[in-house]
């Protein structure tokens, strides 16, 4: 079993639209969690931290359910310059870790 | 977040050369970073955790002696591929962890290498 799974994609969505993606991780012992973005060719970018409590940052929503090992990102009023790879990223370890990613979901944002 | 840097952005070389690539953390002192590959189509995977004034962590897999990791001060590692071959053609990442230790550690990315062996 993968150790950080997403569905790929590549979704297809109309600007305006909300899309979710989700993601499992399999290391039951993981405390920090992530929703990087990569642009093609580009390196990844930080969108978020995932909260035990969820949090929100603008048009953006993460929740995790560390029960069910599962982490989700909403993207509410999607514009065009949201298309990008999501990133599911999780630290399973405190201190200084390396970073486990999941292969990404493509996102598509159609005019 | 960290501003990263990294030397050069791209390198076509031939089969059988070094190849050195530079990591640079602009505006915090960083005593790790770490070094990521990513092939075409597939997700970042973690090569080794480089410690400022000690021997790098390599991830199991990767080959010490072909991927020679030295941090020799706390804004600088680097990340020598030895004898390149085109199988080690992929995109090397760097990264620091957020400049205020917090249980999250956050990461942030220098702009990557795209290495290119013939």
């Amino acid at each position: 079993r993968k150790e950080v799974e997403q569905d790929p994609g590549p979704f297809n969505v109309p600007e305006g639209a909300t899309v979710a993606f989700n993601c499992t991780y399999s290391n039951s012992a993981s405390q920090s969690f992530f929703w990087y973005r990569q642009d093609c060719r580009k390196e990844p970018k930080l969108l978020m931290s995932v909260y035990s409590s969820g949090n929100e940052d603008g048009r953006f929503t993460a929740q995790l359910n560390r029960a069910s090992q599962y982490i989700s990102l909403l993207i509410r009023d999607s514009k065009l310059s949201d298309s990008a790879t999501y990133l599911c990223v999780v630290n399973s370890g405190g201190g200084a870790d390396g970073l486990t990613f999941g292969k990404g979901t493509h996102l598509i944002i159609q005019p | 977040g960290a501003v990263v840097s990294q030397h050069p952005s791209w390198v076509i070389c031939k089969s059988g050369t070094s190849v050195k690539i530079e990591c640079r953390s602009l505006d915090f002192q960083a005593t790790t970073m770490f070094w990521y590959r990513q092939f075409p189509k597939q997700s970042l995977m973690l090569m080794a955790t480089s410690n400022e004034g000690s021997k790098a962590t390599y991830e199991q897999g990767v080959e010490k002696d072909k991927f020679l990791i030295n941090h020799a001060s706390l804004t600088l590692s680097t990340l020598t591929v030895t004898s390149a071959h085109p199988e080690d053609s992929s995109f090397y990442i760097c990264s620091v962890q957020a400049a205020v230790p917090s249980s999250y550690n956050e990461q942030f990315f220098g702009p990557g290498t795209r290495l290119t062996v013939l």
